[in-house]
C-alpha cells in the first residue's frame, strides 16, 4: 500500500522567514496531494492542493510542487507570520482514501 | 452552507461501553470517511463509505468496530466495548466525489476511562 514520508517532524523559523517541508510517497498510482493545517485541538483545514498533471501551483503566500519522477512534493510558506504557527500534514490520495504524512509542527517566532 | 457536521464533540466512556460517533456530512457530499488520530500523531484512515455501502474499510480493526452511512441520517461510528487504546480523536471527512477534496469534521475526542 502507500506509504507518505514527512521531514522535518519540527520546523521553527523567525517571523518573514521562508518554510519548506517535503513528503515522500511510493506509489505511483497516486494522483491528488493536498496539505492541511492542525491548530491545537482544531479540525484538519485544506490549505492547498495539487494534482498529478501539475507540477507546481500557487495561492499567495502558500506554494506545493511536485516532482512526479520522484515522488516527491514540497509546501513553501514565504513570509511566515505568527499565525501559521500549526501542524501540517501532506497527504496522498490512493485508490480511495488519503494517506497522510506523520506531520510537521510549525513554529512562528516573532 | 453547513459543513460537516459530528456529535458528540466530547465523549467518555468507562472500558466495555459502547461508544457511538456521529458525521452529518456537507450538504451534497456522498462520500464520507472516518479517520482516527491519537495524540501527537498523524491521521489514521478507517473506513470509506458511499450512502448504504461500506466501500473501504481496511483500515478499521476487524473486532469491534463498524461503521454505517443509511440512506436516511448520519454516518454512525460505533465501537464496542471500549478500550483505554480506543482513546483518541475520530474525525470524519465528506467528498462531492472521490478523488475531490475532502472536509473534515470538528471531531469526535473519545476518552476511555
Amino acid at each position: 500500500g502507500e506509504n507518505v514520508e514527512q521531514h522535518p517532524s519540527t520546523l521553527s523559523v523567525q517571523e518573514g522567514d521562508s518554510a519548506v517541508i517535503k513528503c515522500t510517497y511510493s506509489d505511483s498510482a497516486s494522483n491528488y496531494f493536498p496539505w492541511y493545517k492542525q491548530e491545537l485541538g482544531k479540525r484538519p483545514q485544506l490549505i492547498i492542493d495539487i494534482r498529478s498533471n501539475v507540477g507546481e501551483k500557487k495561492d499567495q503566500r502558500i506554494a506545493v510542487t511536485l516532482n512526479k519522477t520522484a515522488k516527491h512534493f514540497s509546501l513553501h510558506i514565504t513570509e511566515t507570520q505568527p499565525e501559521d504557527s500549526a501542524v501540517y500534514f501532506c497527504a496522498a490520495h490512493n485508490t480511495d482514501k488519503l494517506i497522510f504524512g506523520t506531520g510537521t509542527r510549525l513554529q512562528v517566532f516573532p | 452552507n453547513a459543513g460537516v457536521m459530528q456529535n458528540p464533540r466530547h465523549l467518555v466512556r468507562r472500558r466495555g461501553q459502547e461508544a457511538r460517533l456521529r458525521c452529518s456530512p456537507m450538504k451534497g457530499h456522498s462520500h464520507v470517511y472516518w479517520y482516527r488520530q491519537l495524540p501527537e500523531e498523524g491521521l489514521k484512515f478507517m473506513v470509506y463509505l458511499q450512502k448504504e455501502n461500506i466501500i473501504d474499510e481496511s483500515g478499521m480493526p476487524k473486532e469491534r468496530f463498524s461503521a454505517e452511512f443509511p440512506k436516511e441520517g448520519p454516518s454512525i461510528l460505533r465501537i464496542q466495548q471500549v478500550v483505554r487504546g480506543d482513546s483518541a480523536a475520530y474525525f470524519c471527512a465528506s467528498s462531492p466525489s472521490e478523488g475531490n477534496e475532502q472536509f473534515f469534521g470538528p471531531g469526535t475526542r473519545l476518552t476511555v476511562l
